[in-house]
């Protein structure tokens, strides 16, 4: 095992487009986290899940976002209709339950033009 | 709602000396971690060191230490015989140590970029 991965590392789209970004989190990690990163700042929480249930959304996280974990292994981020606000860098985090901190993944960079 | 502050946007040090960056934070709360993570331009955060708020003891790892000042609500990393690789964005983090809905989320510092000066 690798670590946690996310694929793609970077994502141009036009605004108004729809993108959708993945994480595969550690194989045995059951908590996985997302943040957003803009320039200049520290990441940001938007969700959590532990295993297959999200448990926890920010306010960020608008109604254009989504966030899936399907049978508790990778997990899907969407973000509809984008718009050049949502430019940022997406992080992925995972850990196993009882950890304290995170592993995180290299990240994927979103710009919307 | 906790809060954390690095003043600090940006600090230079050269090779094999020492630098101390600085993190406060805000919180009503008594039991919670603190963390320092590394992001060097290649992106992926990697944690440095962590502190307990419970222990006294502030924790050291190889060339990080951390001074953990609870009272005041300071915890500053300190990075002795600093090397070119140390150079990258340097964030403070808090997590609560007490479940709330169900999250461990952790809040963030806004960075301190380190130079190392050959």
């Amino acid at each position: 095992d690798t670590g946690v991965s996310q694929d793609p590392r970077h994502k141009i789209t036009k605004r108004g487009q729809n993108v959708t970004f993945r994480c595969d989190p550690i194989s045995e990690h059951n908590r996985l986290y997302w943040y957003r990163q803009t320039l200049g700042q520290g990441p940001e929480f938007l969700t959590y899940f532990q295993n297959e249930a999200q448990l926890e959304k920010s306010r960020l996280l608008s109604d254009r976002f989504s966030a899936e974990r399907p049978k508790g292994s990778f997990s899907t981020l969407e973000i509809q209709r984008t718009e050049q606000g949502d430019s940022a860098m997406y992080l992925c985090a995972s850990s196993f339950r009882g950890a304290v901190g995170y592993t995180f993944g290299s990240g994927t960079r979103l710009t919307v033009v | 709602a906790q809060t954390v502050t690095q003043s600090q946007p940006e600090m230079s040090v050269q090779e094999a000396e020492t630098v101390t960056l600085s993190c406060t934070y805000d919180t009503s709360e008594s039991d919670y971690y603190l963390f320092w993570y590394k992001q060097p331009p290649s992106r992926q955060m990697i944690l440095v060191i962590r502190q307990e708020a419970y222990k006294q003891q502030n924790a050291t790892e190889n060339r990080f230490s951390v001074n953990f000042q609870k009272a005041a609500k300071s915890f500053s990393l300190k990075i002795s015989d600093s090397q070119l690789g140390d150079a990258a964005m340097y964030f403070c983090a808090y997590r609560s140590a007490y479940l709330t809905s169900g999250t461990y989320k952790y809040i963030f510092g806004t960075g301190t970029r380190l130079k190392v000066l050959a």
